[in-house]
């Protein structure tokens, strides 16, 4: 079953507008983080934004921020007055505890393109 | 900033040849992760170092090895490269602790022909 799931393969959004990106996930740990990450044409994966499942208030940074519904299993993307530059993938990602202690995994959503227009 | 650097952006190599694709960061992080992504797929963790000479297998280890001789560099090493393993390969770092945040290099595209 996919842990991570990203039903929106593209999205179109005017400049100026906001544009929200969905991201479901599934787990039955209590303790996970949840993650976004913007890829632009080059590749380099940039962190975005954090929600760590205790987190009582939806995490925020600049323009972007994490409507988290934990009841639902929902951490949607929202980013507020769009950009040119916004124009990218954007994935969702999972971490969970590692039942070895070592380092957390992320588990990544297949990522949606955004293309922002004038 | 954190920098994690990854020694090739482009990288073209034939069946059968051993590849070595190399990462450093320079934030004396504790933790190193080799993904490799794919279209439609996304990211898949291929393995993961906690410490030196230490490593675990992610999701998707199969015909791949690593080393992790230095805290600060981490290799994916490709044995004998075949072309379902044409892809783009992205190396991350991170701290460790509940609230860890992976950083990223620019990824390396590989192509086997």
């Amino acid at each position: 079953a996919q842990k991570i799931t990203q039903t929106q393969p593209g999205m179109f959004v005017q400049e100026k507008e906001a544009v929200t990106l969905d991201c479901t996930y599934d787990t039955s740990d209590p303790s996970y983080g949840l993650f976004w990450y913007k890829q632009p044409s080059s590749g380099e994966m940039i962190f975005l934004i954090y929600q760590g499942s205790y987190d009582q208030q939806n995490a925020t940074e600049g323009r972007y921020s994490l409507n988290f519904q934990k009841a639902r299993k929902s951490a949607n993307l929202v980013i507020s007055a769009s950009q040119l530059g916004d124009s990218a993938m954007y994935f969702c990602a999972m971490r969970e505890p590692d039942i070895t202690g070592t380092a957390s995994k992320l588990t990544f959503g297949t990522g949606t393109r955004l293309q922002v227009t004038l | 900033d954190v920098k994690v650097t990854q020694s090739s952006r482009y990288l073209v190599k034939r069946t059968g040849e051993k590849v070595f694709l190399e990462c450093v960061q320079d934030m004396d992080h504790e933790n190193m992760f080799w993904y490799r992504q794919d279209p439609g797929l996304g990211l898949r963790l291929i393995y993961f170092s906690y410490d030196v000479k230490m490593k675990e297998k992610g999701d998707i280890p199969e015909g791949y090895s690593v080393s992790r001789e230095k805290k600060e560099r981490f290799s994916l090493i490709l044995e004998s490269a075949s072309t379902n393993q044409t892809s783009m390969y992205l190396c991350a770092s991170g701290q460790g602790g509940t609230k860890e945040t992976q950083y990223f290099g620019p990824g390396t595209r590989l192509l086997v022909l």
